[in-house]
């Protein structure tokens, strides 16, 4: 079964602290996204990569930056965490093109204190 | 503007009950995700469509291009059945060949036994 894979489920940390999200797909995708889910705002996209090496800036990357060394792995670093950063954050990837689906991780719910 | 409607908000019904929730879009569009996100849990793609309709057991989703506009159905509505449902689309004239997609704000169901 295929598979996205984030590290943590629930997450908390201080206020300043640097922050990791790790996040592994076992399918070979080209392209992987980092979100965050906020209620009353839906998903919104932070950064997403389209190859190793390669990231774009989303809607939302203010605070954040990322990763990505392997085609497998996607990191979302928070480099001093604040509190308008506690959320649920959400790993997707897809293959390339248009006429492809996605797969999504199960999400990680991070609290900064 | 790229925009995601997505209606009701919330919707309580009874076990049995046929359920349609519905989702508007602005422009043109590539591709549209129907998802299920049960509570704290993480996101499945339940479909993927450009055109047509498209039915798993007792879900079916349908898409009219010209109306801009798609629905998801669930026949005899079970308890389980309670989630959140999210539209997302892939617009033609964002994300390139990444295809970003851009989230309705969800519909909260909830089915009563």
């Amino acid at each position: 079964d295929v598979k996205v894979t984030q590290s943590s489920r629930y997450l908390v940390k201080r206020t300043g602290e640097k922050v990791f999200l790790e996040c592994v797909q076992d399918m070979d995708h080209e392209n992987m996204f980092w979100y965050r889910q906020d209620p009353g705002l839906g998903l919104r996209l932070i950064y997403f990569s389209y190859d190793v090496k390669m990231k774009e800036k989303g809607d939302i990357p203010e605070g954040y930056s990322v990763s990505r060394e392997k085609k497998e792995r996607f990191s979302l670093i928070l480099e001093s965490a604040s509190t308008n950063q506690t959320s649920m954050y959400l790993c997707a990837s897809s293959e390339g093109g248009q006429s492809y689906g996605y797969t999504f991780g199960s999400g990680t719910r991070l609290t900064v204190v | 503007k790229n925009e995601v409607e997505q209606s009701p908000q919330n919707l309580t019904a009874q076990e049995g009950e046929f359920i349609t929730i519905n989702c508007s879009y602005s422009v043109g569009i590539s591709a549209l995700h129907w998802l299920q996100q049960h509570p704290g849990g993480g996101i499945v793609s339940l479909f993927m469509l450009s055109s047509g309709k498209k039915k798993h057991g007792r879900l079916i989703a349908t898409i009219n291009i010209q109306e801009k506009h798609s629905s998801l159905h669930i026949t005899a509505s079970h308890p389980r059945d309670s989630a959140v449902y999210i539209c997302a689309v892939r617009f033609m004239n964002y994300g390139g060949s990444q295809g970003n997609l851009i989230f309705g704000k969800g519909t909260k169901l909830s089915v009563k036994p």
